[in-house]
């Protein structure tokens, strides 16, 4: 079965800093991959996703991940981290089939002036 | 905005009653998700929606049932609701071909 592991459920870094959110994936078969943003109280964001192709892809806000299939990773980066930035990230993989997908736990991103 | 909507927003009911959620969308996309959120899970998968009448289990479907009468409309029922199912659902599509899943605002469920 697909699974997603997230290090880490809190992540500090402070203003201006590097962000870097860690996912790795189990799948037999080359997966997509989804990275969302979940601001309190509210749904889910689609922050960027690799299919085919580049394996570094770039999406909303500044973010980037590059996708590692000899390190079955896809970890989410930004440059410089800001306050707007505070919030939970999920890495999600899909089945192909029916495009379910299967979420990691989630990361929390404090950001401190 | 994929204009899904989820009603209602915010339900408190008592175990062992029937609860219904609504999810309802506006552009006619084939393919619909219910997913539960609960700290330390993330989300995961209950239903899901490839057109109408045609739905299938996901990871966490027992005590879940849903329909699909419509291609708009795509419902979530628990039909005796345990303290277990107090979550936040939320309701997803996939636009088009593009493997990309849009959410819902959610609807956050207390089971008494």
């Amino acid at each position: 079965a697909q699974s997603v592991t997230q290090l880490g459920s809190h992540v500090s870094v402070s203003e201006g800093a590097l962000v870097l959110l860690r996912c790795n994936y189990s799948s037999s078969v080359p997966p997509y991959l989804f990275w969302y943003v979940q601001y309190p109280n509210q749904g889910l964001q689609l922050l960027l996703k690799y299919t085919t192709g580049a394996t570094l892809v770039k999406g909303i806000n500044g973010f980037e991940a590059e996708f590692k299939k000899s390190e079955t990773s896809f970890h989410l980066t930004k440059p410089s981290a800001h306050m707007s930035d505070a919030a939970e990230y999920f890495c999600a993989v899909s089945l192909e089939y029916g495009n379910k997908l299967v979420f990691g736990a989630g990361t929390i991103l404090r950001v401190k002036s | 905005d994929a204009g899904i909507t989820q009603s209602p927003r915010h339900k408190v009911t008592e175990t062992g009653t029937p609860v219904t959620l609504r999810c309802h969308q506006t552009e006619n996309h084939r393919y619909m998700y219910w997913y539960r959120q609960d700290p330390g899970h993330g989300l995961r998968l209950i239903h899901y929606s490839y057109g109408v009448k045609d739905t299938d289990k996901g990871e966490v479907s027992d005590g879940y049932s849903v329909s699909r009468s419509k291609t708009e409309d795509f419902l979530l029922t628990l039909e005796s609701a345990t303290s277990s199912q107090t979550s936040v659902y939320f309701c997803a599509i996939m636009a088009g071909d593009t493997y990309e899943q849009y959410f819902g605002p959610g609807t956050r469920l207390t089971v008494t």
